[in-house]
């Protein structure tokens, strides 16, 4: 039950699009369509933005979209805006009721 | 307002026992799978355990299977942890965390919906 990958870090302007991967293996992300993604802004406890692959929570923007290929997810930020400086974890269920969350990525807008 | 207050948290010796508690209110409690998540400050998220609305289905990290326990009573809308044999790496800020549907069969699983503002374990000699 290693944790998934994610990149450190990624960053953008204002406006611009960011992907966040999410790398796991066939026994967690590859085999279930159960992955969620989380923004938590520093000194903020984690908020759900996309459960399920791609669906999103009521109130959360349209700008968070959220795919899966393989043993890969993908949080995609369409028109980036300054308020969506925050760490990003992805999260994946892993068979025998477990979970595993990613390593985690620091968003940053330039 | 859904809310979770979670307690019990402090300083504690390796090897010794501790167990955390959860206090929900604004939803109807027993329809709904929770789960711990822990966190070192300035650190990344771990799940540690989660449990079905009816305590069908239970399942735990690797890191704490075997010392930790994870339970609810729904009469009292409470979620609880026992950690046993505590270890210097179960320091962390820990999470109670409502899950967004009952249990993965519904077709949803493991959208950690709503999350209490954590009880902080300090696990040191």
């Amino acid at each position: 039950q290693s944790a998934l990958t994610q990149p450190r870090s990624v960053s953008g302007s204002p406006g611009q699009s960011v992907t966040i991967s999410c790398t796991g293996t066939s026994d967690d992300v590859g085999l279930y369509f159960f992955v969620s993604w989380y923004q938590q802004r520093p000194g903020k406890v984690p908020q759900l933005i996309i459960y399920d692959v791609d669906k999103r929570p009521s109130g959360v923007p349209d700008r968070f979209s959220g795919s899966k290929s393989g043993n890969t997810a993908s949080l995609t930020i369409s028109g980036l805006q300054t308020e969506d400086e925050a760490d990003y974890y992805c999260c994946s269920y892993a068979a025998r009721y477990r979970g595993v969350f990613g390593t985690g990525t620091e968003v940053s807008v330039l | 307002e859904v809310q979770l207050v979670e307690s019990g948290g402090g300083l504690v010796q390796p090897g010794r026992s501790l167990t955390l508690s959860c206090a929900a209110s604004g939803f109807t409690f027993d329809e709904y799978a929770m789960h711990w998540v822990r966190q070192i400050p300035g650190k990344g998220l771990e799940w540690v355990a989660g449990i079905s609305w009816n305590r069908r289905f239970i399942g735990y990290a690797d890191s704490v299977r075997g010392r930790f326990t994870i339970s609810r009573d729904n009469t009292k809308n409470s979620l609880y942890l026992s950690m046993k044999n505590v270890r210097v790496d179960d320091t962390g800020l820990y999470y109670c965390v409502k899950d967004i549907d009952y249990d993965c069969t519904g077709g949803t699983c493991f959208a950690l919906q709503v999350w209490g503002l954590g009880t902080l374990v300090t696990v040191s000699s």
